[in-house]
């Protein structure tokens, strides 16, 4: 069981540019969610999915876009870089049954130039 | 606005010595209030559910408890891979369901010392 696999580790943008961060999950989770964290601000959401084809904004949604056509994988796209968008970013996954906590991936860490 | 707050900000622990970790919260209706782990360079981990004020759980040297406006995590006799941000989280007001949408605290960095 992989769990969730978010890709890639590391990324290096220069401004402007655009790119995708990829985020699967084999556990039939329906809901799927993704997460910036920066220092002395915690995890901030920035778009959820309850289920395929359903997606929401979170807290902080500006620059990001994000699709679920299935229910294993739920990409976030970077539109046009900035440096703000320097942060490490987690995907996460549950059941909607009720008390099971997020299984999260491992973390991509963007830095823009 | 739902605040999770956590407090203290780091803690340093000798091996053995036991302490507790505050996690603070004003949404209404509490739908569920989780505790995760988070290692350097890593993604958290679930920990705990707590429900409803009174409830307790444990695992190994880690008990958390639940009161109406705020959670403790409790460490007894810690060791050196107790290390580790200890995060928690709670769904907002009128949550669908219980880990929708969880807004997460800041954490407390522990770090036992040997």
């Amino acid at each position: 069981n992989a769990g969730v696999t978010q890709t890639p580790k590391f990324q290096v943008l220069k401004t402007g540019q655009s790119m995708t961060l990829q985020c699967a999950q084999d556990m039939n989770h329906e809901y799927m969610s993704w997460y910036r964290q920066d220092p002395g601000m915690g995890l901030r959401l920035i778009h959820y999915s309850v289920g395929a084809g359903i997606t929401d904004q979170g807290e902080v949604p500006n620059g990001y876009n994000v699709s679920r056509s299935t229910t294993e994988d739920f990409p976030l796209r970077l539109l046009s870089a900035a440096p703000s968008q320097t942060s490490v970013y987690f995907c996460a996954s549950s059941s909607r049954l009720g008390g099971y906590g997020y299984t999260f991936g491992s973390g991509t860490r963007l830095t823009v130039v | 606005e739902d605040q999770v707050t956590q407090s203290p900000e780091a803690l340093r622990l000798q091996e053995g010595e036991s302490s507790s970790l505050n996690c603070s919260y004003t949404v209404s209706g509490l739908r569920g209030l989780f505790w995760y782990r988070q290692d350097p360079g890593k993604g958290p981990e679930f920990l705990f559910t707590l429900y409803s004020a009174g409830e307790e759980k444990e695992k190994e040297r880690l008990k958390a408890t639940l009161t109406k406006k705020e959670s403790f995590l409790h460490i007894t006799a810690p060791k050196p891979e107790d290390s580790a941000t200890y995060l928690c989280a709670v769904p907002p007001q009128g949550a669908n369901f219980g880990n929708e949408k969880l807004t997460f605290g800041t954490g407390t960095r522990l770090t036992i010392i040997p």
